[in-house]
């Protein structure tokens, strides 16, 4: 079981809220990977970063922001949240040296009314 | 362009019987491909890894093999168990690109 964590876990809100969704890890892993991914189709990476104060956007254009202040944690904030961003978001890392393997924690499922 | 297919349909097989799914790519150069699992609403976990020089790994009751001519990977589970019901994904690493690119999956359903 990886040991990297995100909540919350279910969230449902309305059109303009601002969220953050967390994530962290305990793996000491340098790479961290925000993923979108609406049911039955494929991950769209959206943001990652290599470390510490490194960040940038993914294959995918998403309105969402990014921060990395610690190497453990990689939160993720919707400042104006809109019914086109319901899906899940899924939260990644990796080592440096370990072929990009991921380690995915268990998502974040978000319902925007 | 760039893809990665996999068979969208589902997969059913009986118990005890061998799984085996496809992962074809096009227009990657890939160092290595990754397969791992996906359970409903989790994320996906690590499986198996195999490098463009090897031609199969092993790992208990799964196998995978990786043809780079054909541009494809399969993937194998014997002896399958109800249990083994998930989304199977493959991720492929091509020279460059800052992260693995995942496929959309295929969700494989033994019945017991």
């Amino acid at each position: 079981e990886a040991d990297i964590y995100q909540t919350p876990r279910y969230l449902v809100i309305g059109t303009g809220k601002k969220i953050t969704l967390e994530c962290s890890q305990t793996m000491g892993h340098d790479k961290m990977y925000w993923y979108q991914q609406d049911p039955g189709m494929e991950l769209h990476l959206i943001h990652y970063s290599y470390g510490v104060n490194s960040t940038e956007k993914g294959d995918l254009s998403s309105e969402s922001t990014v921060s990395r202040i610690r190497t453990e944690h990689f939160p993720l904030t919707l400042e104006s949240a809109r019914p086109s961003h319901t899906s899940q978001y899924l939260c990644a890392s990796s080592a440096r040296t370990d072929l990009k393997t991921q380690y995915f924690g268990p998502g974040t499922r978000l319902l925007v009314l | 362009s760039q893809k990665i297919e996999q068979n969208s349909e589902a997969l059913n097989i009986q118990e005890g019987k061998t799984a085996t799914l496809t992962c074809n790519y096009t227009n990657y150069s890939p160092a290595y491909l990754q397969w791992y699992r996906q359970d409903p609403g989790r994320g996906p976990v690590f499986l198996l890894l195999i490098r463009e020089n090897e031609k199969e790994k092993r790992k208990e009751r799964l196998k995978v093999t990786f043809d780079t001519t054909l541009k494809q990977s399969l993937f194998h589970i014997t002896a399958s168990q109800p249990a083994d019901s998930a989304t199977y994904l493959c991720a492929l690493d091509d020279t460059g690109r800052r992260a693995l690119t995942f496929g959309s999956g295929t969700r494989l359903q033994v019945q017991p």
